[in-house]
């Protein structure tokens, strides 16, 4: 039931900056629906990393940072550090489904 | 600090009833705020189950809704789950979170549930 699509997997080394892509469509990010993007650490919940399309949680570090436009949202990682390397997912709400979503999900790794 | 702690069996039998029992802690369940139940198969990204609000309220996936009961005991300050008639694909860890504003903020740690005979 994964209507937005991520890619399977992201690397960069040390200090890089990498993007993670969340593509949705009209019934989801089209409609207005705000984007949230979470990072799951291995055996470990989901953890909300940014909220709203852009708002990043109180000790989130502003390393990370989101965008969104049309159907489609982006979270981007500055000065990537080992302690980056986890799965990261974008979620939202989809009024065709009716229901909140998760994207694909993105593995990230540092070389 | 908000906590939620999930319980209950981890293994159920095929056709059999999955319920699970989630205690919040650091927040009211009375408050007015959504709760919900998000499950994650092995490999795979997270799904959202339903929520209900401190009104009793409720709203279900509909690829689940006819297999699913979510319900709340204030007294016990927890809410509960429950999902008939599963199979070897309702396979996965059982979150429950507390949901404000479309987003999920707070987690339980989750729990395994694995559905074979």
């Amino acid at each position: 039931q994964s209507v937005l699509t991520q890619p399977p997997s992201v690397s960069g080394a040390p200090g890089q900056r990498i993007t993670i892509s969340c593509t949705g469509s009209s019934s989801n990010f089209g409609a207005d629906y705000d984007v949230h993007w979470y990072q799951q650490l291995p055996g470990t919940a989901p953890k909300l990393l940014i909220y709203a399309n852009t708002n990043r949680p109180s000790g989130v570090p502003d390393r990370l940072s989101a965008s969104k436009s049309g159907t489609s949202a982006s979270l981007a990682i500055t000065g990537l550090q080992a302690e980056d390397e986890a799965d990261y997912y974008c979620q939202s709400f989809d009024i065709s489904l009716r229901a909140y979503v998760f994207g694909t999900g993105t593995k990230v790794t540092v070389l | 600090q908000v906590q939620l702690q999930e319980s209950g069996p981890g293994l159920v039998k095929p056709s059999g009833t999955l319920s699970l029992t989630c205690a919040v802690s650091g927040a009211s369940i009375s408050s007015s705020t959504w709760w919900s139940w998000v499950r994650q198969p092995p490999g795979k990204g997270p799904e959202w189950i339903g929520e209900i609000y401190h009104s009793g309220n409720t709203n279900y996936n509909p690829s689940l809704k006819s297999r699913v009961t979510i319900s709340m005991d204030r007294s016990k300050n927890q809410f509960s789950l429950k999902l008939s008639s599963v199979t070897a694909a309702d396979t996965a860890v059982y979150f429950c979170t507390r949901e404000g504003f479309s987003r999920f903020d707070y987690w339980g740690q989750g729990t395994l549930v694995t559905v074979s005979s």
